[in-house]
């Protein structure tokens, strides 16, 4: 079965361009998570979504980050403008159900995005 | 508030050795409880997760980890390390009230030949 997939898997772009990761979750997830991992933060959960509705944003630093979720089987998490230090890899994640039932989440293998 | 503790950052063993990475959990009734690896420039990997069936739980690659409620803690062990295995290890926690996961601040293993 194919996993989480990501694209792209590297990002290069100068700062106040915009940018737009793009996850794919495993078929038949009803839970889709954006994460941000750095070294000084470790992973920072984002966003979920359950059902394609948006549950959980308290984790987006600010207005420039906005996820979207149109289908159950495609997300968008967009950054406009991008600075610096938005640099980070970032993962999107799919669970079954939700964590405390027992259900893991299933990790793409990130975008790893720079912003020069 | 929950939480999830890894009592070592850093662990260093020989290749043929013993691995043991410690974590500590803030305790639940039934807890959901994993253990993810991240090998570098990859994803979170599953190692394996408690599913209250039994204390001893087995997961791919050869790692287990026991289960103890009165200590709550969910240390994971490996009778032999492989060069393989270095990589980060995250001890999670399933939030019993929200959609979400709650990491531990990872555990770097280190394989000495």
């Amino acid at each position: 079965d194919a996993g989480v997939i990501q694209s792209p898997r590297h990002e290069v772009t100068e700062m106040g361009q915009e940018v737009t990761l793009r996850c794919k979750p495993i078929s038949g997830h009803d839970y889709l998570f954006w994460y941000r991992q750095t070294m000084m933060r470790g992973l920072e959960l984002l966003i979920y979504f359950n059902n394609n509705v948006p549950i959980d944003d308290s984790g987006m630093p600010e207005d420039r980050f906005s996820a979207k979720m149109p289908n159950a089987s495609f997300s968008t998490l967009k950054i406009q403008p991008s600075e610096p230090r938005d640099s980070a890899v970032y993962f999107c994640a799919s669970s079954l159900t939700w964590a405390g039932r027992n259900q893991p989440q299933h990790f793409g293998d990130g975008t790893r995005l720079s912003i020069l | 508030a929950q939480s999830v503790t890894q009592l070592d950052s850093h662990v260093s063993v020989s290749e043929g050795t013993p691995v043991l990475l410690r974590c500590n959990y803030s305790s639940s009734y039934s807890p959901s409880l994993f253990w993810y690896v991240q090998h570098p420039n990859k994803g979170l990997q599953l190692l394996l997760k408690y599913t209250s069936a039994a204390t001893l739980v087995k997961g791919i690659n050869g790692f287990e980890a026991e289960f103890k409620k009165s200590e709550t803690s969910f240390h994971l062990t490996k009778p032999s390390a492989h060069m393989s295995d270095a990589a980060e290890y995250f001890c999670v926690k399933g939030s019993s009230n929200t959609g979400k996961l709650i990491f531990g601040q990872g555990t770097t293993l280190q394989v000495k030949p």
